[in-house]
């Protein structure tokens, strides 16, 4: 069966320090894989989505970037944090199962930019 | 562009009470639609789908979902919800046959069931 992890659960970083998020996915090959954030009061917001090693694609502008190095391996981050990065950041992965139309989501990551 | 609305940003109900949740999208072609729930502490889970067929559509623990394209509307509901059923609730779109299979998500509807 398809596991999805996700490292650190939670993180409490101060502003200006560097930020790495760790996804992996386990058991499917050639998922697609997405980052989103969870900001109270406004829903789930598509951060970033791969397709494949080393394709990227960004939805919004920001401070954060992503990087496949792996095929099962989705890494969100930044040079240096800002206040308003703090939020929960879901990871997610799409595939031969649902054929790739149906999402599954990790735990998330806490974090909390001070 | 895309969007999800829930209208409903936080319900309060009482067990046994009946529920239905909103969810409006907006997108000019064909569409799969989806609930999640996301329990205290839990991972985000998906309660249904809809990609083709009868649009009235079963989930899990007793809810369903309506289709309702002329209204452009996927409301969910539940004839008698449990305590267990505290969580929050998210409508999600994306469009077939995009090739990215992104997802839109709505903001989310809070529910608290009390005992």
């Amino acid at each position: 069966s398809q596991t999805i992890h996700q490292w650190p659960a939670t993180l409490v970083q101060p502003v200006g320090s560097p930020l790495s998020l760790e996804c992996t996915v386990e058991g499917t090959s050639n998922p697609n894989l997405y980052w989103y954030r969870q900001a109270a009061g406004r829903g789930l917001q598509l951060l970033f989505y791969s397709v494949g090693i080393g394709q990227i694609s960004s939805e919004v502008p920001q401070n954060l970037s992503a990087s496949r190095p792996q095929d099962r391996q989705f890494i969100l981050s930044s040079k240096k944090l800002l206040l308003s990065d703090s939020g929960f950041y879901l990871c997610a992965w799409s595939g031969k199962r649902g054929n790739y139309n149906e999402q599954f989501f990790g735990p998330g990551t806490r974090l909390t930019v001070l | 562009a895309q969007s999800v609305s829930q209208h409903n940003h936080h319900v309060i109900l009482s067990e046994a009470a009946s529920l239905e949740l909103g969810c409006n999208y907006s997108y000019g072609g064909t569409v799969n639609l989806f609930w999640y729930v996301q329990y205290p502490g839990q991972h985000l889970q998906l309660l249904l789908k809809y990609f083709s067929g009868d649009p009235l559509v079963k989930g899990i623990k007793g809810f369903e979902a309506e289709f309702i394209k002329s209204k452009f509307s996927f409301n969910l509901r539940k004839p008698s919800v449990q305590w267990s059923d505290t969580a929050e609730y998210f409508c999600a779109v994306n469009a077939q046959n995009s090739g990215t299979y992104k997802y839109i998500f709505g903001t989310g509807t809070r529910l608290k069931v009390l005992a």
